[in-house]
């Protein structure tokens, strides 16, 4: 069975600073899919970047960018120049296949101070 | 395009009572998946179906839930007789159909007390 770790319940960080959020996975399978959706206090769940296994280079999305480390099971996210909307839950989900169910860790809270 | 749509937004049961969730896909989606999310955890996969089949429902409680994703109207996510270990946000997700990975939109979500 796949299993998605988040070992960070909450991190803060000042604005205009850098934070890391890390995600392990168990999984099996050699092509799959990894993603981080940020959940705000409204609850609306919003994906923030994707990456495909099989691709080695890291996905990146303006501010928002990811380390992927295949052979250690490691997606950790990282957001940079952090801003007070970046303030929200952040989840790390799995994937299997191109349309099959997520998978999500359990969550990190990002704190984030003026 | 409108997003993900899910009524009603907050949703009052007695124990006993049956709930009944509604979600209308994004225009041009056919595949819907049901998640539940209890208080402080993360969501959990409850449910995948296209129109008319249910295609995963690997995560569904065995009794008192079920699901539906009929060819007209939304699909509905049912439960019977609910307790109080029901009352948690229940999302709704869909994505398109075809060849390539399509991201999973989500709705904002029926939050379910039951009192």
């Amino acid at each position: 069975a796949q299993t998605v770790t988040q070992s960070q319940p909450e991190m803060s960080v000042q604005e205009a600073e850098t934070v890391t959020l890390s995600c392990t996975y168990d999984t099996s399978e050699s092509d799959y899919y990894l993603f981080w959706y940020k959940q705000p206090p409204s609850r609306q769940m919003i994906l923030v970047i994707r990456q495909e296994a099989y691709k080695q280079q890291n996905a990146t999305e303006n501010r928002f960018s990811v380390n992927f480390q295949k052979a250690a099971k490691s997606f950790s996210l990282k957001i940079s120049d952090s801003q007070l909307g970046d303030a929200a839950m952040y989840f790390c989900a799995y994937r299997v296949s191109s349309w099959g169910k997520l998978q999500f860790g359990a969550g990190t809270q990002v704190v984030v101070t003026p | 395009n409108a997003g993900v749509m899910q009524n009603p937004r907050h949703l009052v049961r007695r124990r006993g009572q049956e709930a009944r969730l509604r979600c209308s896909p994004m225009k041009g989606h056919s595949h819907v998946y049901w998640y539940r999310q209890l208080p402080e955890e993360g969501l959990k996969f409850m449910v995948y179906l296209q129109k008319e089949n249910i295609i995963d429902e690997s995560g569904m409680p065995k009794e008192r839930f079920s699901a539906e994703f009929p060819k007209e109207g939304p699909s509905i996510l049912r439960i019977q007789q609910v307790v109080r270990g029901d009352s948690a946000a229940y999302f709704c997700a869909s994505s398109q159909t075809g060849t390539g990975i399509y991201e999973q939109y989500f709705g904002p979500g029926t939050r379910l007390t039951v009192t």
